[in-house]
């Protein structure tokens, strides 16, 4: 069991650039979540999978973001046409079926749009 | 609403006192309870939960926290801070009729020698 995985940890990119993250969660856990956190702040949900299927989307995530967990094994969260305010650390989780277990986070990725 | 509180956004000790960071969360239904801690640029590290049972609980890195139905408090208490303790602490809330956890603002934790 190797954890949670994100790539990149890193990532710079001008505005208007479309940029992707990978997650690859533990491999038994069938829900994985997707988290933005700002300088300050705690975790802000996103949006999360039970297996393939996306189940609940916040408010937060605007039509130029878009999530997918194609095999319920690994997630992609793509971020088109990006904007400075989209500039923050996204943390992916990954947990069994049940929220009593909680999450094991990934070490997440920070975004930086200049 | 559900939400979740940490009222100190700052608390600063010395080495080997003792610590209390405190939670708050609304919403009346049984919370799953959780704290967190965060070292800068690090992904967060579970260190306790609650859900059922003996409300004291025992976590990692000798911290235990306490959960208070009346108050509505899950506070996270260790006796004796060592200077690695310095980070972000996060209380996490979760509920029945949600799978996604609600996470509190955080408290930063700086530890004097």
């Amino acid at each position: 069991d190797t954890g949670v995985s994100q790539n990149p940890r890193h990532k710079i990119t001008k505005r208007g650039q479309n940029v992707t993250f990978r997650c690859d969660p533990i491999s038994e856990h069938n829900r994985l979540y997707w988290y933005r956190q700002t300088l300050g702040q705690g975790p802000e949900f996103l949006t999360y999978f039970q297996n393939e299927a996306q189940l609940e989307k916040s408010r937060l995530l605007s039509d130029r973001f878009s999530a997918e967990r194609p095999k319920g094994s690994f997630s992609t969260l793509e971020i088109q046409r990006t904007e400075q305010g989209d500039s923050a650390m996204y943390l992916c989780a990954s947990s069994p079926y049940s929220l009593n277990y909680g999450y094991t986070f990934g070490s997440g990725t920070r975004l930086t749009v200049v | 609403a559900q939400s979740v509180t940490q009222p100190d956004i700052h608390i600063t000790v010395s080495e080997g006192a003792s610590l209390e960071l405190r939670c708050n969360y609304s919403y009346g239904a049984t919370p799953y309870l959780f704290w967190y801690v965060q070292s800068p640029g690090q992904g967060l590290q579970l260190l306790l939960k609650y859900f059922s049972g003996d409300t004291l609980v025992q976590g990692i890195k000798g911290f235990e926290a306490e959960f208070k139905r009346s108050q509505s408090s899950f506070n996270l208490r260790k006796p004796s801070v060592h200077w690695s303790d310095a980070a972000e602490y996060f209380c996490a809330v979760g509920w029945d009729n949600t799978d996604k956890l609600i996470f509190g603002t955080g408290t930063r934790l700086q530890v004097f020698p």
